[in-house]
């Protein structure tokens, strides 16, 4: 089944302990891209990948780092987690030469 | 670089009457206009897109306008019903320079309650 997936879905953590949410997608897109998403804010774009090796950073960047060393793995890293990044995330793929874009299904972060 | 209004936030109908949801961007070389719906503690998922060079797409229920000239786009549902329910998300997607597809700039989302 074709799907993008995350790990873990959910996680509490406290300030400043390093974690990793990976994102993993089966469909040999070149697109990927992680957001972020609160309330009344919306969909807030944190980095993403064209392809592999090549990242660029979104709307929000702060506070975190990617890397694609594979082309179905986009994990997320939070370095030094804080409050302020306690939300809900998503990863997102696409080839990149078409429009439709498929959302894994959320990790949702809780950094106490 | 691009930026996407939503209007309104919060729209109430009831079951069976039609639901409008509006979006304006910023960027003239916008050409990509999805809408997805997330319902309660899911992803979002795509319902219907359009892109610039056609004014109007239907899918049963639901249709998208586009207004290029204006540079807004609208999300129709009619004949709505209670699994209608959900989150509605607009976005649009220009070129980046180089020619490439850029990225998906989202609205802030529209909450939508169907009541029976």
């Amino acid at each position: 089944e074709a799907q993008v997936t995350q790990n873990p879905r959910y996680l509490i953590t406290v300030t400043g302990k390093k974690l990793t949410v990976t994102c993993s997608q089966n469909m040999n897109h070149e697109y990927m891209s992680w957001y972020r998403q609160d309330p009344g804010l919306g969909l807030r774009q944190i980095y993403y990948s064209m392809n592999v090796e090549v990242t660029d950073k979104g709307d929000v960047p702060e506070g975190y780092k990617v890397s694609r060393k594979e082309k179905r793995n986009f994990p997320l890293i939070l370095e030094s987690p804080s409050p302020n990044q306690t939300s809900l995330y998503f990863c997102a793929s696409r080839r990149r030469s078409d429009n439709e874009q498929f959302f894994g299904p959320g990790t949702r972060l809780t950094v106490l | 670089g691009e930026n996407v209004e939503q209007h309104p936030s919060t729209l109430s109908v009831q079951e069976g009457d039609s639901a409008v949801i509006k979006c304006t961007y910023s960027d003239s070389a916008s050409n990509y206009f999805p809408w997805y719906k997330q319902e309660l503690g899911k992803r979002p998922q795509l319902i219907i897109d359009i892109r610039s060079n056609v004014g109007e797409k239907k899918d049963q229920r639901i249709a998208v306008t586009l207004n290029k000239t204006a540079k807004h786009f609208s999300l129709h549902i009619t004949e709505t019903q209670p699994e209608d329910s959900a989150v509605y998300f607009c976005a649009a997607r220009g070129m980046n320079y180089g020619g490439s597809q850029g990225n998906l700039i989202f609205g802030k989302g529209t909450k939508l309650s169907v009541k029976p």
